[in-house]
């Protein structure tokens, strides 16, 4: 089976960068995943790491190190519209589906 | 809205009722998912549909749960006898098949509460 974890709240102020965690334990994945999820909203996709290193989408990157067994999603310049949760996760099976983390509870403050 | 839409919302049923939750996925899209969310969790797999056919079941998904996706296009996902444990938020998501396809849509959820 598959287990991810993340640090299970992260606050910072706007503007700031923050980055969220995840390490992950698997015996085989096609690749990392994050997602945003608002209180009461659906989960939606921000990143996807298949290779090792960073893939840079906007304000948001992610980083993978399979190696390390490790990832993390960066988020730049804050705003308080990204307050949410942050969920990792692995890609994996023939119909690609996801494993999820913990989450983080992302709260950004003025 | 060309989005996946879940219907009902909410569903709030007594313990031992049936229920029965809808999905209708993006329509371009061939595989279909269904997870199950508790309060402060991730999403948990439930099921898989590629087309019409079931391909792959959770060890979570007792005999009380049953998908079905005909003709490929909609989902339901029908919970027996429902108990307490079953309170959570059911989501679906659907993508485009494919080797590897990463992305998933999902749909705003049905909140299940068992009383």
């Amino acid at each position: 089976g598959q287990s991810l974890e993340q640090p299970s709240e992260v606050t910072a102020v706007e503007g700031a960068i923050v980055q969220i965690n995840c390490t992950y334990q698997t015996s085989g994945f096609y690749g990392l995943s994050w997602y945003q999820q608002h209180d009461g909203g659906a989960p939606t996709f921000l990143s996807y790491n298949a290779l090792d290193g960073l893939e840079e989408t906007g304000r948001f990157s992610s980083f993978l190190s399979r190696s390390d067994s490790y990832g993390y999603l960066l988020l730049q310049e804050l705003q308080m519209k990204d307050s949410a949760s942050y969920f990792c996760a692995l890609l994996t099976g023939g119909g690609n589906k996801l494993t999820f983390g913990t989450g983080t509870q992302l709260k950004v403050e003025l | 809205d060309t989005g996946v839409s879940q219907n009902p919302r909410h569903k709030i049923t007594k313990r031992g009722q049936n229920v029965t939750f809808r999905c209708d996925p993006i329509s371009e899209h061939n595989r279909l998912y269904w997870y199950r969310q508790t309060l402060g969790q991730g999403p948990e797999f439930l099921t898989y549909f590629q087309n019409e056919a079931q391909l792959e079941k959770s060890r979570l998904l007792s005999d009380r749960f049953s998908a079905e996706r005909p003709k490929g296009s909609f989902s339901t996902l029908e919970i027996q006898r429902t108990e307490q444990g079953d309170s959570a938020m059911y989501l679906c998501a659907s993508s485009n098949s494919g080797r590897v396809t990463y992305e998933q849509y999902f749909g705003p959820g049905t909140r299940l509460t068992v009383t």
